[in-house]
Order: C-alpha cells, then sequence, then structure tokens
C-alpha cells in the first residue's frame, strides 16, 4: 500500500491554463505538506496544513491555492500557470512530535 | 529564519570507501535533524535522522554526528555500495506551531564508482 500517493505523476500543460495535483495518505498523520523542487533539486516548502487548518504558507504566489478536505487528503491547485512554475512537487506527511516526513513520488509539472 | 548549508554539491568515491556530507544551520533552536536519500524519480526517503540531545547515532554502515556548538552535522556511510549512489539531502527543523517546518540543505549528488 502507497503511504503517500500523489496524482498525476507528469503534468503537461500550456501557459495560463488552472491544474490541480492530488495527494492522499494513509498513515494517519495530521500534518501535510507541499514542497517545490526546482531544476537544481533545491527543496522549498509551499504549505502545511495541520488537520485541515493551514499553518505554514510561505512566500508562494497566490496562485497557488492548497485544499485540505480532510487531513488525509491535501490538494495544490494551480491558476493561470507561468513558465516558472515548472518543477516537482512533492506532498509529505508527518506526525506532529514525531519527526520524520514521508514523501510522495512527487509530481513533475512542464509548462509550455 | 534558518539556513541549511551542504557541502560538497557533488561526491564521487570508489566501491567500498566511505563518503562523509556536511552540514551547517544557524538557527541554535533547530532540534531535529534528517537526512534524506533521494533516487532518480522518486520522492526523498528518510535513512536516518538525529535530536538536538544525541551527539550520534547509527544505523548499519550509516552514521550521523551532530555538534550542536558548532552547529553542524554529518552523515557518514561506510562500504558504499553502487545502490547509495543517489542524492542526499540534509534538513534542519526548528519547531513551528508544533509541527516540524524542515529547511533543507541543497543537496549532495553521490556517485559510487564500481
Amino acid at each position: 500500500d502507497t503511504a503517500v500517493s500523489q496524482t498525476p505523476k507528469y503534468l503537461v500543460t500550456q501557459m495560463g491554463n488552472d491544474k490541480s495535483i492530488k495527494c492522499e495518505q494513509n498513515l494517519g498523520h495530521d500534518t501535510m505538506y507541499w514542497y517545490k523542487q526546482d531544476s537544481k533539486k533545491f527543496l522549498k516548502i509551499m504549505f502545511s496544513y495541520n488537520n485541515k487548518e493551514l499553518i505554514i504558507n510561505e512566500t508562494v504566489p497566490n496562485r497557488f491555492s492548497p485544499k485540505s478536505p480532510d487531513k488525509a487528503h491535501l490538494n495544490l491547485h494551480i491558476n493561470s500557470l507561468e513558465l516558472g512554475d515548472s518543477a516537482v512537487y512533492f506532498c509529505a506527511s508527518s506526525q506532529v512530535g514525531g519527526g520524520g516526513y514521508t514523501f510522495g513520488s512527487g509530481t513533475r509539472l512542464t509548462v509550455v | 529564519g534558518e539556513n541549511v548549508e551542504q557541502h560538497p554539491s557533488t561526491l564521487s568515491v570508489q566501491e567500498g570507501d566511505s563518503a562523509v556530507i556536511k552540514c551547517t544551520y544557524s538557527d541554535s533552536a533547530s532540534n531535529y535533524f534528517p537526512w534524506y536519500k533521494q533516487e532518480l524519480g522518486k520522492g526523498p526517503q528518510l535513512i536516518i535522522d538525529i535530536r538536538s540531545n544525541v551527539g550520534e547515532k547509527k544505523d548499519q554502515r550509516i552514521a550521523v554526528t551532530l555538534n550542536k556548538t558548532a552547529k553542524h552535522f554529518s552523515l557518514h556511510i561506510t562500504e558504499t555500495q553502487p545502490e547509495d549512489s543517489a542524492v542526499y539531502f540534509c534538513a534542519a527543523a526548528p519547531p513551528t506551531s508544533g509541527t516540524y517546518k524542515y529547511i533543507f540543505g541543497t543537496g549532495t549528488r553521490l556517485k559510487v564508482l564500481a
């Protein structure tokens, strides 16, 4: 059973489009995250939700909007996609105070 | 805020040799330091971690050391094997609202040459 699953794995879309990435975890964790990994492999946090509540919101354009319908799901919607949004987006989850993240396998977004 | 520097950016070793990757952090409040291994096309996977009340931790061929005074920590891999080839990330986690907001290093691409 996949612990943290993201869909889709690959996403190719044109500039200006709106797209969503979905994430689900079956670990019973109460915190979920979105990280962006750029072409140089640098990992940077975007958002974090704890029990459906937004607790970390880094300096991210407001075209990016996370949504957590329940603590097992955290989706990422991106409006008006730009070339610079091309990256790999990772979802992760953890237990408060428990330390380690469990990452999903990533969604490679390519904006053309 | 926290800043994590990681060196080297690339590291090539012969199979069987040891590899050492070093990280420094800036926020003395950081109290949790995980290391992640990322293989091609996959998400990062936790391989070992250490908390600030411990100086060293080992798990088979992998060890991590922490020097709180100097604010640096290192990953040591002994008897390297080709399957150890990957990108390795260190991270530091300052307590933030009760959750762990990781600040990652810039990664080290390790190549183990057979």
